[in-house]
């Protein structure tokens, strides 16, 4: 079983949806979870960085933790086109920078 | 946020020849960098943590004398693919971190699309 599951999709969604990303993982020691958008032959750019149970909402995009089920969620209100970009979710343990991937999940918002 | 800036972007070789990839903080010290390496359509997979002046820390199944790891400066660490093969192909991205607390936000580089023919 991998560490981190995240459905890799794709996802297509019409313009203006509110589109749900999530992740799940197996090892209670994660406690900083963290999302990122990686746009095609890029590199990943950093969403929302969060380390405590409950919902960081920061514009359009809120990420939610639930470290009892371990399941984190990131939602995007009114998507556009632009969202459109494979989103990966990582965590890491207090003691270390080490970020353990999920295999991303592919995103396309259709206008 | 800061700036990590990762050159060539894409670099084609041929089998049997070494291939530097270079991974610069521009507006921070990076007192650690990643090096990952990530196939299409699966997720970053860490290769090697650097920490400045000392040696890298290399991931299970990961060469060390293929993969060449140097992090000779704050701002400066570099990945050299010794006798790149044809399986050696894929996209390389590095990450820094700044400051000495765990946890601190990590900063990608555009990656390398390395494809050896």
């Amino acid at each position: 079983q991998k560490e981190v599951e995240q459905d890799p999709g794709p996802l297509s969604v019409p313009e203006g949806a509110i589109v749900s990303l999530n992740c799940t993982y197996s090892n209670s020691a994660f406690q900083y979870f963290m999302w990122y958008r990686q746009y095609s032959r890029k590199g990943p750019e950093l969403l929302m960085y969060t380390y405590s149970s409950g919902n960081k909402e920061d514009g359009r995009f809120t990420a939610q933790v639930d470290k009892s089920s371990k399941y984190i969620s990131l939602f995007i209100r009114d998507s556009q086109p632009s969202d459109s970009a494979t989103y990966l979710c990582a965590m890491t343990t207090y003691n270390t920078d080490k970020l353990i991937f999920g295999t991303g999940t592919r995103l396309q918002v259709f206008p | 946020g800061a700036v990590v800036s990762q050159h060539p972007s894409r670099v084609i070789c041929k089998s049997g020849t070494s291939v530097k990839i270079e991974c610069r903080s521009l507006d921070f010290q990076a007192t650690t960098m990643f090096w990952y390496r990530q196939f299409p359509k699966q997720s970053l997979m860490l290769m090697a943590t650097s920490n400045e002046g000392s040696k890298a820390t290399y991931e299970q199944g990961v060469e060390k004398d293929k993969f060449l790891i140097n992090h000779a400066s704050l701002t400066l660490s570099t990945l050299t693919v010794t006798s790149a093969h044809p399986e050696d192909s894929s996209f390389y991205i590095c990450s820094a971190t700044q400051g000495d607390s765990l946890n601190t936000e990590a900063f990608f580089g555009q990656g390398t699309r390395l494809t050896v023919v």
